[in-house]
């Protein structure tokens, strides 16, 4: 399975500025995706990461507010832009391989903090 | 809209106990995947349970799924401290290689 490596793991930032997630899988990955989770809450999905194009964005999140890059199979960034406390969360990203029934693989998450 | 639902959303038990997670949806499923999430970590993926398919067992782990009722199941046996984790399940529907994720089972396994 697919080994995923999250940094940074943990960041505390003002309200106002930017912070860039990066993603990085150990092998090459068809499909990438963030995520974003509240403490003791499900997952909500942000975006898939397309290798290649621009990344696809589920309804209520925007790309100048969460840019995406994805240059290669194996590595992905999230950018969280002009941070507000309401983006405190914990933000995952995770792989899975093409075709039906592939499991997803997660990284450790990066827990931001704004202040 | 979420997918599954979890039940109980919080569970305590003492280990060596068993431990009955269920997830119900409401839509067709192609599959049903299990989840687990250590806190401070990332999920990690236990078992999948295809529409066809009705108990899976891997280890101390069994599932199974009924899908004239929309559910599934996830018994953890013999449960220990290490155990103690929150549990999700995630279902793909239709076309989509995407899982919908439920909001998860805390489980607590005191030593």
């Amino acid at each position: 399975s697919a080994v995923i490596s999250q940094k940074p793991s943990r960041d505390i930032c003002q309200r106002g500025t930017s912070l860039t997630i990066q993603c990085q899988v150990d092998s090459q990955v068809t499909m990438m995706f963030w995520y974003r989770q509240q403490p003791g809450q499900s997952l909500t999905l942000i975006a898939t990461a397309n290798q290649g194009s621009e990344a696809t964005y589920e309804s209520g999140f925007v790309i100048d507010k969460f840019p995406i890059s994805r240059p290669n199979l194996t590595f992905s960034t999230l950018t969280v832009s002009n941070m507000s406390p309401e983006d405190s969360s914990i933000y995952l990203c995770s792989a899975q391989g093409s075709g039906a029934g592939q499991p997803q693989h997660f990284g450790d998450g990066t827990r931001l903090s704004i202040l | 809209s979420q997918q599954g639902e979890e039940d109980p959303q919080a569970l305590s038990i003492q280990e060596g106990e068993n431990a009955t997670m269920n997830c119900s949806y409401k839509t067709s499923i192609n599959n049903l995947q299990w989840y687990r999430q250590n806190s401070g970590r990332g999920l990690v993926h236990l078992i999948l349970i295809r529409s066809n398919e009705r108990e899976k067992h891997s280890g101390r782990l069994r599932v199974t799924l009924d899908t004239s009722k929309k559910s599934s199941s996830l018994l953890i046996t013999a449960s220990r401290a290490a155990d103690t984790a929150s549990y999700f399940c995630a279902t793909q529907s239709g076309g989509s290689y995407i899982p919908t994720f439920g909001r998860g089972t805390s489980l607590i396994v005191h030593p």
